[in-house]
């Protein structure tokens, strides 16, 4: 069966570091997400990404995020210059018609 | 804009019994998708279930079934003969079916943790 697939899994990172957090969606999606869930609330959308450019995006995604499909496979979230409050899961998304989620990224940042 | 609340921040039901989570969501729209995420302890989200809003008809997935109420704007999830790998964080979400092109994210509740005692 198909999925998503994230990397890494977990990511230690120090404060005002640039980390990048990788996604795999599955190939014939057309629709992709980042969203994050800081330990013990809800889950947040972060940005959608749609025809090779971003569709919307919330008043957390700061010009310290960035998003990029760079080769038609991959789909990544960069943080330009972490802080300490950034520390959450991240779960990346891709549909077509289901959303189906990656296993998440648990991003450290101390 | 869309909301989506969760009123039971926990749940507690016995190994093989039912128990219902509560929902309600806000919206203008009259076209929509509901649905219910299961977090286990991996973090993972897993989808349980969906409910499309023209549809008047209760979806239903096993031992999963939803009471959806459009008038009330509510979406309540049972679990029935409840196992011990049900115990989990449930989220309840929605999803606007505007046309193609639109971002239709995904709004999410706060979460119902629910716990399954043996």
């Amino acid at each position: 069966e198909p999925e998503v697939t994230q990397t890494p899994s977990h990511q230690v990172t120090q404060m005002g570091q640039e980390v990048i957090l990788r996604c795999v969606p599955i190939s014939n999606h057309l629709y992709f997400y980042w969203y994050r869930q800081i330990l013990g609330q809800k889950v947040e959308f972060l940005v959608s990404f749609y025809n090779n450019e971003i569709s919307e995006k919330s008043e957390i995604f700061d010009d310290q995020f960035s998003v990029e499909r760079p080769d038609g496979s991959n789909f990544t979230l960069k943080i330009r210059s972490t802080k300490l409050e950034d520390s959450a899961m991240y779960f990346c998304a891709s549909r077509t018609g289901e959303a189906f989620f990656g296993q998440g990224t648990r991003l450290t940042v101390v | 804009a869309q909301t989506v609340t969760q009123s039971q921040p926990e749940m507690s039901v016995q190994e093989a019994e039912t128990v219902t989570l509560s929902c309600t969501y806000d919206t203008s729209e009259s076209d929509y998708y509901l649905f219910w995420y299961k977090q286990p302890p991996s973090r993972q989200m897993i989808l349980v279930i969906r409910q499309e809003a023209y549809k008047q008809q209760n979806a239903t997935e096993n031992r999963f079934s939803v009471n959806f109420q459009k008038a009330a704007k509510s979406f309540s999830l049972k679990i029935s003969d409840s196992q011990l790998g049900d115990a989990a964080m449930y989220f309840c979400a929605y999803r606007s079916a505007r046309s193609r092109g639109a971002t239709n994210k995904l709004i999410f509740g706060t979460g119902t943790l629910l716990a399954v005692q043996p």
